[in-house]
């Protein structure tokens, strides 16, 4: 079964410029969650949907912000770029068969590099 | 709110040197506790999980024990490998529900290096 895919992997954009990532989970799987990861800060978790509906959301200026699919396809989308958003953005699925019980392991994709100039 | 804190790196080994890296959490409720391994360059891959107290979480020759009494999950292993070079994350999903959906909350990760 193939694994969650993030695309692009690498990305080079400028200050005030928006960007689009992609995430396509296992097959089955329904959740999808995103977290940034930077050197300073560590692991961060941005959002989860689930079935098309944003569930969870962490501490983030609202320039972040997501969607799923109804194929759970899920993109985040970051409007008007500043330097500190260069991150590895990583995104995680789970099969949440148990609605939202913590039980369920969440698998990552390989992420996508962010570089803001 | 939730929290995990792991030990100070980086570690440095040698070859088939014992490992410890310690984790402790802070969280309502009785979460899930995890470790993910990153290896440069790559995303998180899921080493090891307990989801209740006294659970053992093993794979790979790591190991952690959920304990609920000191509130750590503590990864250990025997003899590390070059391959085990790397940086450990410690983990926890809160099994409440409601706020916590989805929500994985990391410690700050641990780099370890072995040598031959």
């Amino acid at each position: 079964k193939a694994g969650v895919t993030q695309t692009p992997r690498y990305l080079i954009k400028t200050r005030g410029q928006q960007v689009t990532l992609s995430c396509s989970p296992i097959s089955g799987h329904r959740s999808v969650s995103w977290y940034q990861q930077t050197p300073g800060q560590g692991l961060q978790f941005l959002f989860e949907y689930f079935s098309e509906t944003q569930r969870n959301k962490g501490n983030f200026p609202g320039r972040f912000s997501g969607r799923q699919f109804s194929n759970s396809r899920s993109e985040m989308n970051v409007s008007t770029l500043e330097l500190g958003d260069s991150a590895l953005y990583l995104c995680a699925s789970s099969l949440d068969r148990t609605g939202g019980v913590g039980t369920e392991t969440q698998y990552f994709g390989p992420g996508t590099r962010l570089l803001v100039l | 709110g939730n929290s995990v804190t792991q030990m100070e790196g980086p570690v440095t080994l040698s070859e088939e040197a014992f490992l410890t890296i310690n984790c402790t959490y802070t969280a309502t409720g009785y979460p899930s506790l995890f470790w993910y391994v990153q290896y440069p360059g790559e995303g998180l891959q899921l080493l090891l999980k307990a989801t209740k107290a006294d659970d053992k979480g093993s794979n790979k020759g790591f190991e952690a024990t959920y304990r609920k009494e000191t509130t750590s999950f503590h990864l250990e292993k025997g003899s590390v490998q070059v391959s085990d070079s790397a940086v450990y994350f410690c983990a926890l999903r809160n099994n409440a529900g409601g706020t916590s959906y989805g929500k994985l909350t990391f410690g700050q990760g641990t780099i370890l290096t072995v040598h031959p």
